[in-house]
Parts: structure tokens; sequence; C-alpha cells
């Protein structure tokens, strides 16, 4: 089976812009959790969707969203960009949802505000 | 709120020596415990898993320990390899909140030739 993909891979922003992300998890897979990853503070947990509802969320201001759609893929968007939402955003899939589902993480994608 | 500690954050060691890695949880309700290893510009990857139903587990240089009432687990690498240099993650299942993954801040292991 294909790995969980991303895309875009790399992207440059500017303050105040928006950017959407995508994922798209392995075949089968239902949950996809998405995480925020930086050198200052590991990897956080931003939220989490299982059969198209968010089924938990992290401490990450309103201005952080995401959706699900049917066939499991998964976006997430940043509204009104600021220049310390530089990191690298990696989202990751398992089969079902909850304790002793092993995660598998995409490549990510590397998000730059200027 | 809960967390997950990890310790060492750096970790250097030679070919052929062991290196330990150790976390401790604040949930006692957590059950799942699994081990990431990201190398540099990569993905993290599962290296190994233990759920709270068992103390150790083993796989090949590679095994993890838990001990549920300390609240802590660790990884065990024997053999070093230079391959083996890479960031270190644990993370731990945490039900409050919803449940969700809660990751350690990462060791970064290298293995000198």
């Amino acid at each position: 089976k294909a790995g969980v993909t991303q895309t875009p891979r790399y992207l440059i922003k500017t303050r105040g812009q928006q950017v959407t992300l995508s994922c798209s998890p392995i075949s089968g897979h239902r949950s996809v959790s998405w995480y925020q990853q930086t050198p200052g503070q590991g990897l956080q947990f931003l939220f989490e969707y299982f059969s198209e509802t968010q089924r938990n969320k992290g401490n990450f201001p309103g201005r952080f969203s995401g959706r699900q759609f049917s066939n499991s893929r998964s976006e997430m968007n940043v509204s009104t960009l600021e220049l310390g939402d530089s990191a690298l955003y990696l989202c990751a899939s398992s089969l079902g949802q909850g304790a002793g589902e092993t995660q598998y993480f995409g490549p990510g994608t590397r998000l730059l505000v200027l | 709120g809960e967390n997950v500690e990890q310790h060492p954050s750096t970790l250097s060691v030679q070919e052929g020596d062991s290196a330990v890695i150790k976390c401790t949880y604040s949930d006692s309700a957590s059950n799942y415990f699994p081990w990431y290893k990201q190398e540099l510009g990569k993905r993290p990857q599962l290296i190994i898993d233990i759920r709270s139903n068992v103390g150790e587990k083993k796989d090949q240089r590679i095994a993890v320990t838990l001990n549920k009432t300390a609240k802590h687990f660790s990884l065990h690498i024997t053999e070093t390899q230079p391959e083996d240099s890479a960031v270190y993650f644990c993370a731990a299942w945490g039900y409050n909140q919803g449940g969700k993954l809660i990751f350690g801040q990462g060791t970064e292991l290298s293995v000198k030739p």
C-alpha cells in the first residue's frame, strides 16, 4: 500500500495570508491526525478527524481549522498567518480511532511565513 | 495538563555501545506507548510500541520497558550503529481531553563510528 502523502511539501507565505495543506491517508485508514513540529516545542497535536468528524482538538487558536472528506482525505487551514506558524506540519493516519491504533506519518509540509 | 517528559535531550555514544532514553508520563490511565525514530529531513517512523498489559517488549536490538506504577518507560538500543543516529520521540496516549498521543520533546542520538 502507498504510504501517507502530503501536499505541498514546501510552502512560503507572508504574514496575514492563509494556507491550506492536504493529507491523503493510507488506503483504508479512516483516522487522520495533524501535528505541528517545531524545534522548540516538538510535536504538538492539532486535531484528529475520524469519519469526517473532528474528534479532538489541541490547544491552538481558532485560526487553525481542518476537515475530512468522505474518502478520508483531510485538509487543514491556517488563516491570518503569523511568523510563529512557521513549522513542519505532519499528518498521521491510522486504521481506527483511539488508544493502541498505530499512527503512520506523512512526510510533512514545511511552511515558512515571512 | 497531560505531559510526557523525555531525557536526555541529546545523547552521544560510540558505535557498539548501548543507548537508553527515558520518558515519564502524567496520565495514569495511559495504556499505549509508541516510540518513533525521525531521521534528518524524514518523517517519524514507528520503531516499537508497548501496551500497558506487558512490562517489556523486544525487537532485535531494540527493547522498551514500562513501569506503570512509576509512570515511566524507556527505550534501550543495544550494539548501536551509525544508522541509529536520529531523533527519537516517545509518546503516551492521553485519555483526558478526548484522547490523543502526547509526545516527548525528543532525544537526538548520535552514534560515532
